[in-house]
Order: structure tokens, then sequence, then C-alpha cells
């Protein structure tokens, strides 16, 4: 596989529940990325991993916990989710989280709704 | 408050035709200027960018255009084909920001055969 491959394509979950999103780069880069996208929101950032070590998080609430066993890999934990949590979450990577020119290269998203 | 905004949600342009696409930014430190396209059920894809020290950048049918002094940046297409039909959003950034973009809530684009 190429590329940015994001895992599941769609989730569906109640509020109690507890699922993880997965993504996995192939471009060898060395920082990852979350963005969110709400309906009729523009893509918002949440998370950076630079090497596997976290350089920024948005301001995003705690049931959200992302996690970076490696460079290729991302994982979003969710747990207690809100009806309004409900998005395309997008993974991202690119060569580094500090270059001008490095390009984000996504993958498909994962489509969430809670209920 | 949007730093990065894309004013008109749509856009219907004839095959063949010029697609104008806007965005507007408030923050004047950004210095560097993106624009990612997105067909549905995929990813944004990067199309093309541009320095904060350039007023220009061309790539083949794709133009961008940066006005600093009225911040303000459009993406031109030319000549518009059925398969440029997405969505295209706007993106800025610091210098040494990496992967960290504003983004614009996005323009979807209709080109007609």
């Amino acid at each position: 596989e190429t590329g940015v491959t994001q895992t599941p394509r769609h989730l569906v979950m109640g509020m109690t529940n507890k699922k993880s999103l997965k993504c996995e780069q192939h471009l060898g880069h060395n920082a990852m990325y979350w963005y969110k996208q709400s309906a009729k929101k523009p893509l918002e950032l949440m998370f950076v991993y630079n090497f596997k070590e976290q350089t920024e998080n948005n301001s995003v609430p705690s049931r959200f916990s992302p996690e970076c066993p490696n460079s290729s890999h991302l994982f979003l934990h969710l747990h207690t989710l809100q009806p309004e949590d409900s998005a395309l979450y997008l993974c991202a990577s690119s060569q580094d989280d500090n270059g001008l020119n490095s390009p984000l290269h996504f993958g498909n998203g994962t489509r969430l709704t809670v209920t | 408050d949007q730093q990065v905004k894309q004013n008109s949600p749509s856009l219907s342009v004839q095959e063949g035709r010029i697609s104008i696409l806007n965005c507007d930014y408030t923050n004047s430190m950004f210095d560097y200027f993106l624009w990612y396209k997105k067909y549905p059920a995929e990813g944004p894809t990067f199309l093309i960018s541009i320095s904060s020290i350039k007023d220009k950048n061309e790539d083949g049918r794709f133009t961008v255009f940066l006005n600093k002094s009225a911040k303000h940046l459009s993406l031109h297409i030319v000549p518009s084909q059925p398969g440029d039909s997405a969505v295209y959003f706007c993106a800025a950034k610091r210098e040494n920001q990496g992967g960290k973009l504003i983004f614009g809530q996005g323009t979807e684009l209709s080109v007609k055969p």
C-alpha cells in the first residue's frame, strides 16, 4: 500500500462506547497529524506528532486521546463522545512538522457518527 | 474568529472557461499559502502553493495569485475541465510550521460539459 491509510472508513458508536481510529503512512514521513472536519466548518487541527513526540494539542477535549507508537502509525482513541463529535476525522503526514515546503498528505478519513 | 475565509461556498463554470476561486486571510503573520482539492469520499490532495515572497505561482492549468496588501489569494484554473469538479480548500500557515495549516471552509467547484 502507498500513501496514508485510515481505518475504519465509517464508524457508528454510542456515547458510552470506546473505539479507536487507526492511521498508517507509507511515505517515510516523520510528522503525523489528526484533523477534524465537522459539517459546514473548516478542517481543524487536533494533534501533531513529530518523531513520535506530541508537539501540539490544539485544545482538544480529553475524550480524544492520541497515540503514536512509531513514525508510521497514529491512533485516536475515543471514549464517552458526544453527538456533536460526529465528524470526518482525517489523518495526515508530512516530512516534518516545521518545514516550509512540507505539504500534507491526507488519508481518506473516518466518518464518525456518535449516537 | 476565522483567519482564512472562502466566502463562496460554490461556483459553477462551463467547460473550457476559467475558474477563479478566492480566499481571504486576516493574519498578517501567514507567509505560506496552499490550495487543496477534495473529491467526495477521499482526503484532500495538495494542488499548488505560494510563498509570501512571490505574487504568482503557476503549475500547468493552475495559477495562484497572492495580493499581500489585500490579504487575498486566488486560484485560477484554465481551461476548466469536468474532472476539476471538487471542493477546493485554501490553507495558510506561518514559516516553519510544517503541516499545521489553517483552512478555509472550501468552495465546491462544478465544471459543466
